[in-house]
């Protein structure tokens, strides 16, 4: 079967680093993607990375590596704005999304 | 209004009831999804439209309908319900046809609860 596993929930320091992992397995890869949730809002996209390697968006940074089937989210110099879910989500080789189940962030002081 | 709209934010409903969940976009995008959203469960796609027509249905029970008459506006249609049916109902709309390859707009949900 597919599965993508993430941390159910992490807590972190306002004004540090925190790395989120998301490890799959899916029959195919076309891509994927990190979607940020805050409570009783929608989901919205943060990044998709394809290929190998780190992508830089401001303080959000997403890394890839499709031999080990292993991504992570790096949020740097955390704010309390940043406590939200963030969804980690696979395009397979029929180009259906596979979720993971979410990781719960939360910020503190 | 601009993004994806859903109305109702919150809905109660007996298992008897008929009740209707709706969601326009106004993006211009030619696919629209509706997936369900239960409390530390992966998103689960319940239905997908690609200008008009649909084209997944992922084995959804047939209490929920979906409906969509034309490319800026989806419903549910939801009748007889189960407790366990209570979940966010998440409306989605994707510039191309209907890809898991497209970054998806999400609208802010419908809570529905089922007594």
């Amino acid at each position: 079967g597919q599965n993508i596993d993430q941390p159910t929930e992490m807590t972190a320091t306002e004004g540090a680093i925190v790395q989120i992992n998301c490890t799959y397995q899916t029959s195919g890869f076309n891509g994927l993607f990190w979607y940020q949730q805050h409570a009783g809002e929608a989901p919205t996209f943060l990044s998709y990375n394809v290929l190998d390697g780190l992508e830089e968006k401001g303080r959000f940074s997403s890394f890839l590596s499709r031999s080990k089937g292993y991504s992570y989210l790096l949020l740097k110099e955390l704010q309390m704005k940043d406590s939200a879910s963030y969804l980690c989500a696979v395009v397979d080789s029929n180009y259906q999304l596979i979720w993971g189940a979410g990781t719960k962030l939360i910020i503190k002081p | 209004e601009t993004g994806v709209t859903q109305t109702p934010r919150h809905l109660v409903m007996g298992m008897t009831n008929k009740k209707s969940l709706k969601c326009e976009q106004h993006l211009g995008h030619n696919a629209m999804y509706w997936y369900k959203q239960s409390a530390k469960k992966p998103l689960e796609l319940m239905f997908v439209y690609s200008l008009e027509e649909r084209v997944e249905n992922n084995s959804v029970p047939s209490r929920f309908s979906p409906e969509c008459p034309n490319s800026s506006h989806l419903f549910l249609h939801l009748h007889t319900l189960q407790p366990e049916d209570s979940a966010l109902y998440l409306c989605a709309s994707s510039q191309e046809s209907a890809s898991g390859a497209n970054v998806l707009t999400f609208g802010a949900g419908s809570r529905l609860t089922v007594l």
